[in-house]
């Protein structure tokens, strides 16, 4: 069964550093998300893709956070000037459809800031 | 405002009782509900959706409208039900994102 595949599983890095995230989505599905989970807290939502633009976006993501699909398979996820409190889980997903449709998960990256 | 409220951090059962993870939602229109499961070490994934309507795992849930609840009930636990299970909410409006609950760590002992 295809996956939804992240890289890398852990990434540290020190705060004010950029960082990016790699996934590649599902090959037949056309939605994109990413979602982080900091420690011990909930899901959250950051950001929807389709058809080459933001969707829709959270307001945690904010000026530092950019996502791009820069070729046929990968979408990534982009902080430019990490912060502390950007350490979290950070959860690829994509969908067949944007309703009627389940997400499909990666394994997940943790980010560390240090 | 779209939300979701699971209330129970922790629900710890025994082996064979009957288990009812519940579910709170807060949307206007007509959301789509899930519950997605997270078994340790393993991904987010899908158990069900209220559109199916069907039974997995032996886990089943229904949509109540009028208290805007959607809990997740199996008759009979087992010990491979423990993990992570988070409710889920998808909107009608913008980019149809998906919204969770905080989650609910199911621990079913022997």
């Amino acid at each position: 069964e295809p996956e939804v595949t992240q890289t890398p599983s852990h990434q540290v890095t020190q705060m004010g550093q950029e960082v990016i995230l790699r996934c590649v989505p599902i090959s037949n599905h056309l939605y994109f998300y990413w979602y982080r989970q900091i420690l011990g807290q909930k899901v959250e939502f950051l950001v929807s893709f389709y058809n080459n633009e933001i969707s829709e976006k959270s307001e945690i993501f904010d000026d530092q956070f950019s996502v791009e699909r820069p070729d046929g398979s990968n979408f990534t996820l982009k902080i430019r000037s990490t912060k502390l409190e950007d350490s979290a889980m950070y959860f690829c997903a994509s969908s067949v459809e944007a309703t009627n449709s389940p997400l499909h998960f990666g394994n997940g990256t943790r980010l560390t800031v240090t | 405002a779209q939300r979701v409220t699971q209330p129970e951090k922790l629900l710890s059962v025994f082996k064979g009782a009957p288990v009812e993870l519940k579910c709170n939602y807060s949307y206007s229109g007509s959301p789509e509900l899930f519950w997605y499961v997270q078994y340790s070490r393993q991904r987010l994934q899908l158990l069900l959706r209220h559109i199916s309507r069907e039974s997995i795992k032996g886990f089943t849930a229904d949509l109540n409208k009028g208290e805007t609840s959607f809990h997740l009930k199996k008759p009979f636990a087992q010990e491979e039900d423990s993990a992570m299970y988070y409710c889920a909410l998808i909107g009608n409006t913008g980019g149809f994102k998906t919204i969770f609950g905080a989650g609910t760590r199911l621990f079913v002992k022997a």
